[in-house]
């Protein structure tokens, strides 16, 4: 069955980075384009980025473009989101899910909380 | 950067009830749309995509409509299980965007 584990959260300093993985199983991962979404302490949900089937580039959302950068490893069927300078409006819950064709937003992992603190 | 709005942004309901919940799209999507349902300390849950296709295993009682701007959810008679946040999202252009969600309770 398609599971999504997204593991790497942590309390940081603002400033700092932090590396978010996501590991991906059940289905086959080179095929899809992959998300990060997350969502702030009693807020919505907020789209952060995608990288392509093929990971040629990444698109991000405006509040974390030139901060955040998104990569994958096909042969370890991950994704990763690298968040660098850091702030504390990053706070949230970081969920991966992945896109092709119908399937968009099927599945999401259980998520992982990423808090920006002093 | 196409913006998403809901309405209403939170509403009353009681069990039985007939429920629409309307998304519109600053600009045209075509039918690029999905709904989720979000529970508190859950994961979202897509309902529907491409604006009205029925997720596997979403009870009938939901059903989405629409296309260019303007999106309709409807949840036919309003179960328990059924309160909870719903949350619309483009999916025609980058930065994909969700809209605001709208919160349904119990009256």
């Amino acid at each position: 069955q398609v599971q999504l584990v997204e593991s790497g959260g942590g309390v940081v300093q603002p400033g700092r980075s932090l590396r978010l993985s996501c590991a991906a199983s059940g289905f086959t991962f080179s095929n899809y384009s992959m998300h990060w979404v997350r969502q702030a302490p009693g807020k919505g949900l907020e789209w952060v980025g995608a990288i392509p089937y093929d990971g040629d580039h990444g698109y991000y959302a405006d509040s974390v473009k030139g901060r955040f950068t998104i990569s994958r490893d096909s042969s370890k069927n991950t994704l990763y989101l690298q968040m660098n300078s850091l702030r504390p409006e990053d706070t949230a819950v970081y969920y991966c899910t992945r896109r092709h064709g119908y399937n968009t937003f099927d599945y999401w992992g259980q998520g992982t909380l990423v808090t920006v603190s002093s | 950067d196409i913006q998403m709005t809901q309405s209403p942004s939170a509403m009353s309901a009681s069990v039985g009830d007939r429920v629409t919940i309307t998304c519109r799209a600053s600009q045209g999507i075509a039918n690029y749309l999905a709904w989720f349902q979000q529970k508190p300390g859950k994961v979202p849950k897509r309902l529907i995509y491409t604006a009205s296709s029925l997720q596997s295993g979403v009870p009938s009682r939901f059903s989405g409509s629409g296309s260019g701007t303007e999106f309709t959810l409807t949840i036919s008679s309003l179960q328990p299980e059924d309160f909870a946040t719903y949350y619309c999202l483009q999916y025609n252009s980058f930065p994909f965007t969700f809209g605001p969600g709208t919160k349904v309770d119990i009256k």
